[in-house]
């Protein structure tokens, strides 16, 4: 998508190891978040920021955790990866709160815990 | 708790028919509703959303109805097309300040027939 990316697209991990996936926007905006998309579930919200080095927890944070240094990126850890933790990863960007301005996803990343 | 329920997980209609995707919400403090559509190994993007102050939401062959008394919102395709095959998820926020997220619905798969 236009202004986010993520990377990498895929990646298959064993588990135990620890995990980043990257999410970098060029649109300036101050309010990112981290999605993970299961089937049966959803788009549930792991982790967001509304600054840098504004991060608080969302729904299913659990073994994950999150750094912003600067405004265009957002890395997702998954600290010691589980077979559980196996999801489609979306970064999403806001440029105002509450999501009345609607969400810009990026594409994703694939992750697989072996 | 689900606050935001999409009890179908799956629609089929024909090519040219109505397609009718429905929402309900718990939370009455939501007052602004979104629908985002998503194809497969894309991000979802946004569709159409509807404010609590209106009822009505109208775009081209989409128009999302919010009924706020019985926390329900719908949204209707006419004429449904074949590219309009996808996963469609409800989301729910409130803003005028807060620091609200967007919350999403399970997702409902629409498949249209030619």
């Amino acid at each position: 998508d236009a202004g986010i990316t993520q990377s990498p697209r895929h990646k298959v991990t064993e588990t135990g190891t620890p995990v980043t996936l990257r999410c970098h926007q060029t649109e300036n905006h101050r309010y990112m978040y981290w999605y993970r998309q299961d089937p049966g579930h959803g788009l549930r919200l792991i982790h967001y920021s509304y600054g840098v080095k504004d991060t608080d927890k969302g729904e299913v944070s659990d073994g994950y955790s999150v750094s912003r240094s600067k405004t265009e990126d957002f890395l997702l850890t998954l600290e010691s990866a589980t077979s559980s933790q196996t999801s489609v990863y979306f970064c999403a960007i806001s440029e105002a709160p509450g999501g009345i301005y609607g969400y810009t996803f990026g594409s994703g990343t694939r992750l697989t815990v072996v | 708790d689900q606050q935001v329920k999409q009890n179908s997980p799956s629609l089929s209609v024909q090519e040219g028919r109505i397609s009718i995707l429905n929402c309900d919400y718990t939370n009455s403090m939501f007052d602004y509703f979104l629908w985002y559509k998503k194809y497969p190994a894309e991000g979802p993007t946004f569709l159409i959303s509807i404010s609590s102050i209106k009822d009505k939401n109208e775009d081209g062959r989409f128009t999302v109805f919010l009924n706020k008394s019985a926390k329900h919102l719908s949204l209707h395709i006419v004429p449904s097309q074949p590219g309009d095959s996808a996963v469609y998820f409800c989301a729910a926020t409130g803003y005028g300040g807060s620091q609200g997220n967007l919350i999403f619905g399970k997702g409902t798969k629409l498949s249209v027939k030619p």
